[in-house]
Protein backbone atom coordinates (compact mmCIF):
# COMPACT_ATOMS: atom_id res chain seq x y z
CA UNK A 1 0.00 0.00 0.00
CA UNK A 2 1.26 3.14 -0.68
CA UNK A 3 2.08 5.84 2.12
CA UNK A 4 0.04 8.45 0.56
CA UNK A 5 -3.00 7.74 -2.12
CA UNK A 6 -4.88 10.35 -3.77
CA UNK A 7 -7.00 9.93 -6.90
CA UNK A 8 -4.93 11.13 -9.74
CA UNK A 9 -8.05 12.96 -11.43
CA UNK A 10 -8.31 14.85 -13.64
CA UNK A 11 -11.64 16.00 -11.67
CA UNK A 12 -13.25 18.54 -14.41
CA UNK A 13 -16.19 20.71 -12.67
CA UNK A 14 -18.01 23.83 -13.82
CA UNK A 15 -17.76 26.94 -11.94
CA UNK A 16 -19.54 27.48 -8.93
CA UNK A 17 -19.75 23.27 -8.06
CA UNK A 18 -18.46 21.91 -4.95
CA UNK A 19 -15.72 19.42 -4.87
CA UNK A 20 -14.34 17.31 -3.16
CA UNK A 21 -10.56 15.16 -2.80
CA UNK A 22 -10.17 12.49 -0.29
CA UNK A 23 -6.46 10.71 0.92
CA UNK A 24 -6.02 7.51 2.56
CA UNK A 25 -2.57 7.41 4.51
CA UNK A 26 -1.22 4.34 5.69
CA UNK A 27 1.08 5.10 8.46
CA UNK A 28 -1.19 5.26 11.67
CA UNK A 29 1.49 7.24 13.44
CA UNK A 30 1.54 9.95 11.32
CA UNK A 31 0.88 13.27 13.30
CA UNK A 32 0.24 15.95 11.16
CA UNK A 33 -1.48 16.67 8.08
CA UNK A 34 -1.44 19.39 4.55
CA UNK A 35 -3.18 20.41 1.89
CA UNK A 36 -0.52 21.93 -0.72
CA UNK A 37 -2.06 23.38 -3.93
CA UNK A 38 0.65 23.02 -7.28
CA UNK A 39 0.07 25.03 -10.08
CA UNK A 40 1.27 23.82 -13.28
CA UNK A 41 5.58 23.83 -13.34
CA UNK A 42 5.37 25.65 -10.37
CA UNK A 43 6.25 25.10 -7.19
CA UNK A 44 3.84 23.07 -4.22
CA UNK A 45 2.68 25.98 -1.81
CA UNK A 46 0.68 25.39 1.45
CA UNK A 47 -2.83 25.30 1.34
CA UNK A 48 -4.11 24.60 4.72
CA UNK A 49 -3.33 22.23 7.57
CA UNK A 50 -5.58 19.48 8.32
CA UNK A 51 -6.66 19.61 12.04
CA UNK A 52 -8.62 16.88 14.34
CA UNK A 53 -11.66 18.81 14.50
CA UNK A 54 -11.47 20.06 10.62
CA UNK A 55 -11.40 23.20 9.77
CA UNK A 56 -12.23 25.82 7.25
CA UNK A 57 -10.38 28.38 5.52
CA UNK A 58 -12.91 30.39 3.46
CA UNK A 59 -14.15 28.53 0.67
CA UNK A 60 -12.13 25.44 2.10
CA UNK A 61 -12.87 22.55 4.04
CA UNK A 62 -10.18 20.15 5.55
CA UNK A 63 -11.35 16.90 7.34
CA UNK A 64 -9.41 14.34 9.20
CA UNK A 65 -10.37 11.28 9.77
CA UNK A 66 -8.03 9.25 12.03
CA UNK A 67 -9.53 5.94 12.36
CA UNK A 68 -10.22 5.60 8.36
CA UNK A 69 -6.69 6.96 8.39
CA UNK A 70 -8.21 9.23 5.46
CA UNK A 71 -8.16 13.16 5.33
CA UNK A 72 -10.65 15.48 2.32
CA UNK A 73 -10.36 18.59 1.11
CA UNK A 74 -13.93 20.40 0.03
CA UNK A 75 -14.04 23.27 -2.39
CA UNK A 76 -17.37 25.27 -2.41
CA UNK A 77 -18.17 28.05 -5.14
CA UNK A 78 -15.26 26.71 -7.44
CA UNK A 79 -13.28 29.66 -8.85
CA UNK A 80 -11.43 29.34 -12.38
CA UNK A 81 -7.94 30.14 -9.95
CA UNK A 82 -8.72 26.67 -8.05
CA UNK A 83 -7.41 24.93 -11.28
CA UNK A 84 -4.47 23.21 -10.14
CA UNK A 85 -3.26 19.88 -8.42
CA UNK A 86 -3.84 19.60 -4.73
CA UNK A 87 -1.29 17.28 -2.60
CA UNK A 88 -2.16 15.91 0.12
CA UNK A 89 1.13 15.90 2.61
CA UNK A 90 1.22 13.44 5.54
CA UNK A 91 3.97 13.93 8.40
CA UNK A 92 4.60 11.32 11.51
CA UNK A 93 6.80 14.25 12.94
CA UNK A 94 9.87 12.33 13.39
CA UNK A 95 12.08 13.42 10.90
CA UNK A 96 12.30 15.66 7.35
CA UNK A 97 12.51 12.20 5.87
CA UNK A 98 8.84 11.85 6.92
CA UNK A 99 7.15 14.49 5.54
CA UNK A 100 5.75 12.33 2.59
CA UNK A 101 3.76 14.18 -0.62
CA UNK A 102 1.10 12.34 -2.27
CA UNK A 103 1.48 12.26 -5.84
CA UNK A 104 -1.64 15.22 -6.26
CA UNK A 105 -5.12 15.21 -7.64
CA UNK A 106 -5.85 17.46 -10.37
CA UNK A 107 -8.45 20.05 -10.72
CA UNK A 108 -9.98 21.17 -13.98
CA UNK A 109 -12.42 24.50 -13.39
CA UNK A 110 -14.20 25.18 -16.78
CA UNK A 111 -16.18 28.54 -17.32
CA UNK B 1 7.18 36.91 -3.05
CA UNK B 2 8.53 33.60 -2.28
CA UNK B 3 10.42 33.09 0.77
CA UNK B 4 13.40 31.22 -0.97
CA UNK B 5 15.26 32.59 -4.12
CA UNK B 6 16.47 29.51 -6.54
CA UNK B 7 18.79 29.68 -9.36
CA UNK B 8 18.75 28.88 -12.54
CA UNK B 9 15.15 29.05 -13.23
CA UNK B 10 16.24 26.30 -15.50
CA UNK B 11 19.41 24.93 -16.75
CA UNK B 12 20.04 22.23 -19.93
CA UNK B 13 23.20 20.42 -19.48
CA UNK B 14 24.95 17.37 -21.29
CA UNK B 15 24.86 13.86 -19.31
CA UNK B 16 28.22 13.45 -17.33
CA UNK B 17 28.34 17.59 -16.29
CA UNK B 18 28.42 19.16 -12.68
CA UNK B 19 25.67 21.40 -12.30
CA UNK B 20 25.06 23.19 -9.48
CA UNK B 21 21.87 24.77 -8.21
CA UNK B 22 21.60 27.36 -5.69
CA UNK B 23 18.93 28.90 -2.86
CA UNK B 24 19.00 31.71 -1.08
CA UNK B 25 16.79 32.28 2.15
CA UNK B 26 15.35 35.84 2.49
CA UNK B 27 15.24 35.32 6.19
CA UNK B 28 17.46 33.44 8.49
CA UNK B 29 16.09 30.24 8.94
CA UNK B 30 18.44 27.19 10.39
CA UNK B 31 16.36 23.93 8.35
CA UNK B 32 16.88 24.05 4.46
CA UNK B 33 15.28 21.34 2.73
CA UNK B 34 15.89 20.21 -1.32
CA UNK B 35 13.34 18.08 -2.81
CA UNK B 36 13.23 16.81 -6.10
CA UNK B 37 9.98 16.46 -8.47
CA UNK B 38 10.41 14.62 -12.02
CA UNK B 39 7.71 15.81 -14.49
CA UNK B 40 4.94 13.90 -13.42
CA UNK B 41 5.44 12.72 -10.54
CA UNK B 42 5.40 13.14 -6.37
CA UNK B 43 7.37 15.50 -5.23
CA UNK B 44 10.36 13.50 -2.94
CA UNK B 45 12.81 14.28 0.03
CA UNK B 46 16.71 14.49 -0.98
CA UNK B 47 18.35 16.16 2.06
CA UNK B 48 17.83 18.09 5.01
CA UNK B 49 20.31 20.72 6.18
CA UNK B 50 20.75 22.02 9.57
CA UNK B 51 23.09 24.61 11.10
CA UNK B 52 25.59 24.15 8.13
CA UNK B 53 25.73 20.21 8.23
CA UNK B 54 23.25 17.45 6.60
CA UNK B 55 21.22 16.90 9.17
CA UNK B 56 19.26 13.69 7.01
CA UNK B 57 18.91 11.84 3.54
CA UNK B 58 17.12 9.95 1.33
CA UNK B 59 17.86 7.21 -0.90
CA UNK B 60 18.47 9.14 -3.72
CA UNK B 61 21.04 11.52 -2.50
CA UNK B 62 23.83 9.48 -3.48
CA UNK B 63 27.39 10.12 -3.63
CA UNK B 64 26.85 12.11 -7.10
CA UNK B 65 25.04 14.80 -5.08
CA UNK B 66 26.57 17.06 -2.16
CA UNK B 67 24.87 19.98 -0.63
CA UNK B 68 27.37 23.24 1.11
CA UNK B 69 26.09 26.52 2.67
CA UNK B 70 29.54 28.09 1.01
CA UNK B 71 29.15 31.81 2.15
CA UNK B 72 26.56 31.52 5.17
CA UNK B 73 23.92 32.28 3.49
CA UNK B 74 23.22 30.86 -0.07
CA UNK B 75 22.58 26.71 -0.02
CA UNK B 76 23.79 24.74 -3.11
CA UNK B 77 22.91 21.22 -4.69
CA UNK B 78 25.67 19.99 -6.72
CA UNK B 79 25.30 17.07 -9.17
CA UNK B 80 28.44 15.72 -10.05
CA UNK B 81 28.14 13.76 -13.14
CA UNK B 82 24.47 13.97 -14.18
CA UNK B 83 22.35 11.54 -15.90
CA UNK B 84 19.14 11.84 -17.94
CA UNK B 85 17.24 10.60 -14.94
CA UNK B 86 17.99 13.47 -13.02
CA UNK B 87 15.92 15.62 -15.21
CA UNK B 88 13.51 16.92 -12.75
CA UNK B 89 12.35 20.36 -11.01
CA UNK B 90 14.82 20.95 -8.11
CA UNK B 91 12.89 22.76 -4.79
CA UNK B 92 14.63 24.32 -1.99
CA UNK B 93 12.41 24.66 1.15
CA UNK B 94 12.40 25.85 4.25
CA UNK B 95 10.06 24.73 7.56
CA UNK B 96 8.08 26.60 10.16
CA UNK B 97 9.15 25.04 12.82
CA UNK B 98 11.34 21.29 12.41
CA UNK B 99 9.66 18.67 11.04
CA UNK B 100 6.51 20.11 11.12
CA UNK B 101 5.62 19.88 7.48
CA UNK B 102 4.74 23.31 7.03
CA UNK B 103 7.18 23.85 3.94
CA UNK B 104 8.01 26.76 2.12
CA UNK B 105 9.28 26.25 -1.56
CA UNK B 106 11.56 28.63 -3.53
CA UNK B 107 10.33 28.60 -7.35
CA UNK B 108 12.09 25.80 -8.36
CA UNK B 109 15.21 25.19 -10.93
CA UNK B 110 14.20 23.02 -13.95
CA UNK B 111 17.25 20.31 -14.82
CA UNK B 112 16.96 19.59 -18.20
CA UNK B 113 19.80 16.69 -19.03
CA UNK B 114 20.53 15.73 -22.60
Amino acid sequence: RKEVEQDPGPFNVPEGATVAFNCTYSNSASQSFFWYRQDCRKEPKLLMSVYSSGNEDGRFTAQLNRASQYISLLIRDSKLSDSATYLCVVNDGSSASKIIFGSGTRLSIRP
Amino acid sequence: EPEVTQTPSHQVTQMGQEVILRCVPISNHLYFYWYRQILGQKVEFLVSFYNNEISEKSEIFDDQFSVERPDGSNFTLKIRSTKLEDSAMYFCARERDRNTGELFFGEGSRLTVL
